[in-house]
């Protein structure tokens, strides 16, 4: 079974804080995505990659940026947290067309 | 408009009852995810499909290519199908995934 984890399920920060979000999956995947789910808005790519060290912006990748230096992790950054930035985070792996989620990380930013 | 648009938004029904979600689609796709989302929970892919017709269980996902549309129907509902249920188009040539808004499924018993 594939599996992706993300770090932390619940996350209460500060505005201005810098956030980090860790994903790992364990099926040797190329590609990783990063979304937010936002009520209205459904399923947003922020970011993704193709590989180690690669990545591309999705849809909306202002005030975030991502890390990827081993293929099973990819990590979101929030530089300096906002409130606009209060989401669920949904990360996920995919091999050919095959996407697969981890559980999500519900980010509040007071 | 959205490349993706899903209906209905929401969708209340007895249990037993017989269920229609639709998708239509503006890109040219290789493939469409119908994925599953309990409150609080992550989301779960119950199919991809890039033609005709796929079962598991009482659960059945069409797709039409020439008129870019899927349908998810689920039969003898239940009440632990109440999710909210996500079309989402694999783009021609990328690996992104196009959303649809989701629609809220409420089965009563």
């Amino acid at each position: 079974d594939v599996k992706v984890t993300q770090s932390s399920r619940y996350l209460v920060k500060r505005t201005g804080e810098k956030v980090f979000l860790e994903c790992v999956q364990d099926m040797d995947h190329e590609n990783m995505f990063w979304y937010r789910q936002d009520p209205g808005l459904g399923l947003r790519l922020i970011y993704f990659s193709y590989d180690v060290k690669m990545k591309e912006k999705g849809d909306i990748p202002e005030g975030y940026s991502v890390s990827r230096e081993k293929k099973e992790r990819f990590s979101l950054i929030l530089e300096s947290a906002s409130t606009n930035q209060t989401s669920m985070y949904l990360c996920a792996s995919s091999h050919y067309n095959e996407q697969y989620f981890g559980p999500g990380t519900r980010l509040t930013v007071t | 408009k959205n490349e993706v648009e899903q209906s209905p938004q929401n969708l209340t029904a007895q249990e037993g009852e017989f269920i229609t979600i639709n998708c239509s689609y503006s890109v040219g796709i290789s493939a469409l995810h119908w994925l599953q989302q309990h409150p609080g929970g992550g989301i779960v892919s119950l199919f991809m499909l890039s033609s005709g017709k796929k079962k598991h269980g009482r659960l059945i996902a069409t797709i039409n290519i020439q008129e870019k549309h899927s349908s998810l129907h689920i039969t003898a509902s239940h009440p632990r199908d109440s999710a909210v249920y996500i079309c989402a188009a694999i783009i021609q040539g990328a690996q992104k995934l196009v959303f649809g808004q989701g629609t809220r499924l409420t089965i009563n018993p």
